[in-house]
């Protein structure tokens, strides 16, 4: 079982709807969540945070976490083509200094 | 500017030989990560320092594969005698927690690596 698992998509949304990306973790200690934007062959830039259960929302982003069912999400409301990339789950802990990256879920929105 | 600076941006080389990339990081974060991404791919930790100390190396570094961080500023990975499995994107990140944990990891554009 992989740490920190996302479906590679890809997922195709139209211009102004809710793009809804998933993600999973092993780690029961994992205390920090942080989704990650990434265009091709660029590198990857925070979008969010998250370190407590509930929602946190910032303009058109809401991050969803779910520690019991080990579980979190990045919802994208209004998207717009400039939203296409890879979107990157990176997991941390207090047993360790280093994230833990999923392998990302690529999302196409289209006009 | 004052972002996480890399260079050089891509580099090309004759598998076995040995090759060097630079990481300048945020100038107040005191941690500096080096991460592997090949394509279709997260990125892969590969080792960090807090300052000048190294305090975690991936298992799936190879000894070809070393870092240093002399003076907590800029760090450097080199990789010796490289092989075509080599090849990615070499992404190095700062951070500066400011309690336990791991802290928002800002990357640097990456050094793209190419072994022919």
């Amino acid at each position: 079982q992989k740490e920190v698992e996302q479906n590679s998509g890809p997922l195709s949304v139209p211009e102004g709807a809710i793009a809804s990306l998933n993600c999973t973790y092993s780690d029961r200690g994992s205390q920090s969540f942080f989704w990650y934007r990434q265009y091709s062959g660029k590198s990857p830039e925070l979008i969010m945070f998250i370190y407590s259960n509930g929602d946190k929302e910032d303009g058109r982003f809401t991050a969803q976490l779910n520690k019991a069912s080990q579980y979190v999400s990045l919802l994208i409301r209004d998207s717009q083509p400039s939203d296409s990339a890879t979107y990157l789950c990176a997991v941390g802990s207090y047993n360790t200094d280093k994230l833990i990256f999923g392998t990302g879920t690529r999302l196409q929105v289209f006009p | 500017d004052t972002g996480v600076s890399q260079n050089p941006r891509h580099k090309i080389t004759k598998r076995g030989q040995n090759v060097t990339f630079r990481c300048d990081p945020i100038s107040e974060h005191n941690r500096l990560y080096w991460y592997r991404q090949t394509l279709g791919q997260g990125p892969e930790f590969l080792t960090y320092f807090q300052n000048e100390a190294q305090l975690e190396k991936s298992r799936l570094l190879s000894d070809r594969f070393s870092a240093e961080r002399p003076k907590g500023s800029f760090s450097t990975l080199e990789i010796q005698r490289t092989e075509q499995g080599d090849s990615a994107m070499y992404l190095c990140a700062s951070s500066s927690p400011l309690a336990g944990g791991t802290g928002e990891l800002f990357f640097g554009e990456g050094s793209r690596l190419t072994v022919l």
